[in-house]
């Protein structure tokens, strides 16, 4: 049972480059979210999935976007990267208490 | 609108000496609250869920309790392992996520 998965775990792109942030999730949750933690910012909302086929807007949307195809994948995709991006990158899943992956440092030089 | 503070921002203790963290939130109805402990360079780690005003949670050296605006999070006799960021969160109604407090980060000194 590995819980959420997420990969890359660190990744440093270009300004203007794209790339996918893959997250999957083997314990059959409904939701699924993604969160972005800046220091001393605390924890923010991108996007979020209440199940398959349905995503919505976050506390943080733009910029990004995601698709869940599936129950157990929800990928974050990042069209024109741009400093501003520079993050780290947490994908959950909850049924009730939320349960979070390793996360991915993104860094946009 | 929602919103969770916590305090101490920063809280640095000798090791065994006890204390508490603030966790208070401004919620519309109120469907749980939620302590998380973040190492350096990792996810959360879920710890506690509490749902209505005293209740208690306890793990190890770790107790959590809940009011009607407020939870703490007290740790008795901390050791050096306990070193973290802890956050709490509650859900948004709306959306069925979580809006996180900023956390403590708490350092014990052996």
């Amino acid at each position: 049972n590995a819980g959420v998965t997420q990969t890359p775990k660190f990744r440093i792109l270009k300004i203007g480059q794209s790339m996918t942030l893959q997250c999957t999730q083997d314990m059959n949750h409904n939701y699924m979210y993604w969160y972005r933690q800046d220091p001393g910012m605390g924890l923010k909302l991108i996007y979020y999935s209440v199940g398959a086929g349905i995503t919505d807007k976050g506390e943080v949307p733009n910029g990004y976007n995601v698709s869940r195809s599936t129950t157990e994948d929800f990928p974050l995709r990042l069209e024109l990267a741009a400093p501003s991006q520079t993050s780290v990158y947490f994908c959950a899943s909850s049924y009730t208490e939320a349960f979070f992956g390793q996360g991915t440092r993104l860094t946009v030089v | 609108e929602d919103q969770v503070t916590q305090s101490p921002e920063a809280l640095r203790l000798q090791e065994g000496e006890s204390s508490s963290l603030n966790c208070s939130y401004t919620v519309s109805g109120l469907r749980g609250l939620f302590w998380y402990r973040q190492d350096p360079g990792k996810g959360p780690e879920f710890l506690f869920t509490l749902y209505s005003a005293g209740e208690e949670k306890e793990k190890e050296r770790l107790k959590a309790t809940l009011t009607k605006k407020e939870s703490f999070l007290h740790i008795t006799a901390p050791k050096p392992e306990d070193s973290a960021t802890y956050l709490c969160a509650v859900p948004v109604r709306s959306q069925g996520n979580l809006i996180f407090g900023k956390g403590t980060k708490l350092s014990v000194k052996p």
